[in-house]
């Protein structure tokens, strides 16, 4: 069975770094794009960038570059996202999807973070 | 950037209505690539439709995707009460890739 499970829920300070995590099973990992999708509070959907898990070859959404790093460990079959220094914005779900297609087949289960002084 | 507006905001209908939200994409959406998700709270998205009018594996036969171009349309022929919910369009034509602001079909 395909699987994308993420990493749990996070709080933290303002100014803090951060990880999260997508681990793919289920199916071969090299050969699929990850992307990550923000869900602010009450908001809809938004695509924040896109990462080959084969070669590391990234896209990313003018309005999130710069903001987030996305980074792939294939030993692991791992996806991740990171911020340097977070802020109350960034206060949202964020879910991880497959694709190789462009259209997102299978989605994590999101990992809610909240950044809160 | 091609930008998605999805009409309605919010539909209120009854089970075993049929429901038709549109999808109108800023400029053209080159090879029809177009997919239509549905969210429910708490659960992760759900691919419905791609390539505008292909239905996922497992996906009911009363969802279908129609268009090209511009405009794009996901029609549920007759509503089931799992089917009340928030739904996306996404174009994967062109980077970024970029989502609808979403349409709510929610009860009457």
């Amino acid at each position: 069975e395909v699987q994308l499970v993420q990493s749990g829920a996070e709080v933290k300070k303002p100014g803090e770094s951060l990880n999260i995590s997508c681990k793919g099973s289920g199916y071969s990992f090299t050969n699929y794009w990850i992307g990550w999708v923000r869900q602010m509070p009450g908001k809809g959907l938004e695509w924040m960038g896109i990462i080959y898990a084969g070669d590391s070859d990234t896209s990313y959404s003018p309005s999130f570059q710069g903001q987030v790093t996305m980074s792939v460990d294939k030993s692991s079959s791992t996806a991740y996202l990171q911020w340097g220094s977070l802020k109350a914005s960034d206060t949202a779900i964020y879910y991880c999807a497959r694709t190789d297609s462009g259209y997102y087949d299978k989605w994590g289960q999101g990992t809610l973070l909240t950044v809160s002084s | 950037e091609i930008v998605l507006t999805q009409s309605p905001g919010t539909l209120s209908l009854s089970p075993g209505e049929r429901a038709t939200l549109s999808c109108r994409a800023s400029q053209s959406v080159s090879g029809s690539y177009l997919a239509w998700y549905q969210h429910k709270p708490g659960q992760a998205p759900r691919l419905l439709i791609y390539g505008a009018s292909s239905r996922a594996t497992g996906i009911p036969d009363r969802f279908s995707g129609s268009g090209s171009g511009t405009d794009f349309t996901l029609t549920i022929s007759r509503l089931e009460p799992e089917d009340f919910a928030v739904y996306y369009c996404q174009q994967y034509g062109s980077s970024p890739r970029t989502f609808g602001q979403g349409t709510k079909v929610e009860i009457k």
